[in-house]
């Protein structure tokens, strides 16, 4: 159980186009998902705390208008990277938090590119 | 932000060796956790501590949480070449029901050597 995917896996794209990251909490409902950004050889830095129904919080020195995010049910979390740029690309990972344990289960991540 | 001190942030060991690391804070936090990473992927949760003194096992892989609250450590015995990989440790400071936001260590770099 606690089972988190992330699509897609892989992305490239252009400079200045948006690119959307889902995440999905397959066995369990999730009313509260986290995005996290990771460079090479670094520990985990949280974006933002995704809450169903709600607006996102951000933490500080991440661009809400920049990185949108959207939990529209109990089981999908998007992040969207918006007008992107060479400096975006990173290793997007999201987690889900299970209600009753308060646990964090992780998704595979997402590797952008932005040429 | 603010992270946890984890050590060592790297190990070199033999298979077949017994290793051990542990993440200290100044901060008490009410769960420990402890995730592996492999290159290109997300943290898969090894073990979750809920209680001061709690000494959890997951094969052979085991963990506890500090007295203090401020420590936490993961031993794994007997390495074998799949554990390579990246520990990070993980402390959540909120009460159930809370946000429940992670403070990740640095992490710990794992190579086993056959």
């Amino acid at each position: 159980g606690a089972v988190v995917s992330q699509h897609p896996s892989r992305v490239i794209c252009k400079s200045g186009t948006s690119v959307k990251i889902e995440c999905r909490s397959l066995d369990f409902q999730a009313t509260t998902m986290f995005w996290y950004r990771q460079f090479p050889k670094k520990s985990l830095m949280l974006m933002a705390t995704s809450n169903e129904g709600s607006k996102a919080t951000y933490e500080q020195g991440v661009e809400k208008d920049k990185f949108l995010i959207n939990h529209a049910s109990l089981t999908l979390s998007t992040l969207t990277v918006t007008s992107a740029h060479p400096e975006d690309s990173s290793f997007y990972i999201c987690s889900a938090r299970v209600w009753t344990t308060d646990t964090q289960y992780f998704g595979p991540g997402t590797r952008l590119t932005v040429l | 932000g603010q992270q946890l001190n984890q050590n060592p942030q790297s190990m070199f060991i033999q298979e077949g060796e017994d290793v051990s690391m542990n993440c200290t804070s100044s901060s008490i936090f009410n769960t420990w956790l402890w995730y592996k990473q492999d290159p290109g992927e997300g943290p898969v949760l090894l073990i979750a501590l809920y209680k001061a003194g709690e000494l959890t096992s997951n094969g052979r892989l085991t963990a506890q949480f500090g007295i203090t609250r401020k420590d936490s450590f993961l031993n794994i015995s007997a390495s074998i070449p799949s554990d390579v990989g990246i520990y990070f440790c993980a402390g959540q400071g909120r009460k159930l029901g809370s946000q429940g936001n992670l403070i990740f260590g640095k992490g710990t770099k794992l190579s086993v050597k056959p």
